[in-house]
């Protein structure tokens, strides 16, 4: 069954640096998806993405976060400048088309320290 | 504004015993519905989901969930739990822009 990938599992960064999540979502899925859980809170929305462009975010993406699709494979998301709260899991999604085929990857937990 | 509700933050039930974990949803149109299970520190597996058709949906590990459009409801039920049913499970909702809106979800605890 496809997948959606997420490197690395875990990453660990210092305050204040920048850092790149790495998502390689479904070959032929359309709409791309950031999301965030706080340890021992619930699932967040951060953003959406279609058509090279965002189509949706939420008051959580601000302007230290940014997402690119670079390559047509990968969908990344970038924190320019991480700070203590923004250790979290981080999880990618995407989908073809309507929400049947909705998939998540398995998250990267980020710890900035 | 789309939202979810799980109303129970902790439930603990005995290993054998059935479930049932209750989510209110609160959407304008035909909503679709799904439930997650995820154990610490790890990702999000989806047990079921609802679209449309037959109210009574049938998942992985032996789960199921019913939607009443009624109650707005999509409770998840098991018949027989198992230790390795320990785990948060989370209700979502598609809302604008086919993003997912969670419920805060359900710590489950099994005791033998």
């Amino acid at each position: 069954e496809p997948e959606v990938t997420q490197t690395p599992s875990h990453q660990v960064t210092q305050m204040g640096q920048e850092v790149i999540l790495r998502c390689v979502p479904i070959s032929n899925h359309l709409y791309f998806y950031w999301y965030r859980q706080i340890l021992g809170q619930k699932v967040e929305f951060l953003v959406s993405f279609y058509n090279n462009e965002i189509s949706e975010k939420s008051e959580i993406f601000d302007d230290q976060f940014s997402v690119e699709r670079p390559d047509g494979s990968n969908f990344t998301l970038k924190i320019r400048s991480t700070k203590l709260e923004d250790s979290a899991m981080y999880f990618c999604a995407s989908r073809l088309s309507g929400p049947r085929n909705y998939t998540f990857g398995s998250g990267t937990r980020l710890t900035v320290v | 504004a789309q939202s979810v509700t799980q109303p129970d933050i902790h439930i603990t039930v005995s290993e054998g015993a059935s479930l049932e974990l209750r989510c209110n949803y609160s959407y304008g149109a035909t909503p679709y519905l799904f439930w997650y299970v995820q154990s610490p520190g790890q990702g999000l597996q989806l047990l079921l989901k609802y679209f449309s058709g037959d109210t009574l949906v049938q998942g992985i590990k032996g789960f199921e969930a019913e939607f009443k459009r009624s109650q707005s409801s999509f409770n998840l039920r098991k018949p027989s739990v198992h230790w390795s049913d320990a785990a948060e499970y989370f209700c979502a909702v598609v809302s604008g822009n086919e993003k997912l809106t969670f419920g805060t979800g359900t710590r489950l605890t099994i005791i033998p």
